[in-house]
């Protein structure tokens, strides 16, 4: 069976400080994808990145850095200088490599509090 | 510019009153997906549609059906809701793929039972 666990439940950060989001997974597939979705308080949860089981290599996305080590089973989310914008809870999630439907595996989220 | 579209955004019930929500989207993808959300917890999948065909979670309550009377809708039934059923449902799509693809949500509809 998948899973996936995020221990951080809540963070607090003051504005422009970085803050890391953690995620560890288990998995038996040798082929799989991660994910990290935001969902701000409107509900929507937003796609953010996706990475394949065989593409370790990390990400930068503006503020965003992504940091996927297999040795540790982890798939770790960055953001520098934080804004209050970024206020959100965060998913990070992990799909199966099968035809047809996603079958999705959600960790339990990080709520992000940034503060002004 | 919506592509997901949950109709309410906030559903008031009674106990055992029967509730629809539905979705709709315009993005024409094959697979449609109605997650619950309960507070503080992941979504967890209810159910999916690959085009007509319905596939139900094996843990899914019988309390919960579903109708997809074409490509661009799917709606979600509750039967007899109960106060454990409260949460936010949220559908999402994605087209046919290998696992990779990722999921398109809507902003969800937050059902109370009264």
């Amino acid at each position: 069976a998948q899973k996936v666990t995020q221990a951080q439940t809540e963070i607090s950060v003051v504005e422009k400080e970085d803050v890391t989001l953690d995620c560890v997974y288990e998995t038996r597939d040798t082929t799989y994808y991660l994910f990290w979705y935001k969902q701000p308080p409107s509900g929507e949860l937003v796609f953010l990145i996706r990475r394949n089981s065989f593409d370790e290599q990390n990400e930068i996305s503006g503020r965003y850095s992504w940091n996927f080590q297999k040795s540790t089973s982890s798939f770790n989310f960055t953001i520098t200088a934080s804004q209050v914008v970024d206020s959100a809870v965060y998913f990070c999630a992990l799909s199966e490599a099968r035809r047809g439907y996603q079958k999705v595996t959600f960790g339990i989220g990080t709520k992000l509090q940034v503060i002004p | 510019d919506a592509m997901v579209i949950q109709n309410p955004r906030y559903q008031v019930t009674q106990f055992g009153k029967p509730v629809t929500l539905s979705c709709s989207q315009t993005l024409n993808h094959n697979v449609m997906y109605w997650y619950q959300q309960k507070s503080s917890q992941a979504p967890k999948l209810l159910f999916h549609y690959y085009d007509k065909d319905f596939n139900n979670e094996a843990d899914t309550p019988d309390n919960f059906q579903s109708r997809r009377p074409n490509t661009s809708f799917c709606f979600l039934d509750i039967r007899s809701p109960g106060l454990g059923d409260a949460a936010m449902y949220l559908c999402a799509t994605t087209p046919p793929g290998r696992g990779s693809e990722k999921l398109f949500f809507g902003s969800g509809t937050q059902l109370s039972v009264l």
